[in-house]
């Protein structure tokens, strides 16, 4: 099992509807989570982190814990063609030494 | 503005030369890292740096060699001893020192190996 995982899509969205990007992680005991947007052949840019359970909202876009089930998932609502890009999730693993990893990203795609 | 600025953004390298990449940050951060993306495929951490004159391995070290003579500068260098290079790099920093999701990125450097 990948210590952090995405489906990688492409996800295709209409405009205006919600989008919802998975991410599942190994390690139970993992504490801080991570959302990095990245579009085409730039960098990322972080847009949310979460600590701890349940929903946290910026804007259009919310983020969601379930530590027990061991996913993270962001949501964004009213989707623009302006989020279509690829969407990162970073978990700090704490089995053995404590490091941050990236899951391969999932792209998704707003129609217009 | 303060931010993180890579050179060069486009680089070509023969087989068997070594190449270096810039990263200058002006965000008065502590830590800087060197990421490694390929198509695909998450981030994977090549090198970082919590203060100056002081860097730990990543995961995907071989290869690389860095430096940290200077708090706003972290140059890497990609030696002919990395089997595949071609890659995009991307330098980040941090305000905190320690374990961080929290990263800025430079805009990335993207060297392919003829």
């Amino acid at each position: 099992q990948k210590e952090v995982e995405q489906n990688s899509g492409p996800l295709s969205v209409p405009e205006g509807a919600i989008a919802s990007l998975n991410c599942t992680y190994s390690d139970r005991g993992s504490q801080s989570f991570f959302w990095y947007r990245q579009y085409s052949g730039k960098s990322p840019e972080l847009i949310m982190f979460i600590y701890s359970n349940g929903d946290k909202e910026d804007g259009r876009f919310t983020a969601q814990l379930n530590k027990a089930s061991q996913y993270v998932s962001l949501l964004i609502r009213d989707s623009q063609p302006s989020d279509s890009a690829t969407y990162l999730c970073a978990v700090i693993l704490i089995q053995g030494a404590q490091k941050l990893v990236f899951g391969q990203g999932t792209r998704l795609t707003i129609n217009p | 503005d303060g931010g993180i600025t890579q050179s060069p953004k486009y680089l070509f390298r023969k087989e068997g030369q070594n190449v270096t990449l810039s990263c200058e940050q002006n965000l008065n951060h502590d830590a800087m890292y060197w990421y490694r993306q390929d198509p695909g495929q998450g981030l994977r951490l090549i090198y970082y740096s919590q203060i100056v004159n002081d860097f730990q391995k990543g995961d995907i070290a071989e290869g690389y060699s860095v430096s940290r003579e200077k708090k706003e500068s972290f140059p890497l260098t990609v030696t002919s001893a990395q089997k595949n290079p071609t890659a995009f790099y991307l330098c980040a920093s941090s305000i905190v020192t320690g374990n961080t999701g929290e990263l800025f990125f430079g805009e990335g450097s993207r060297l392919t190996v003829l």
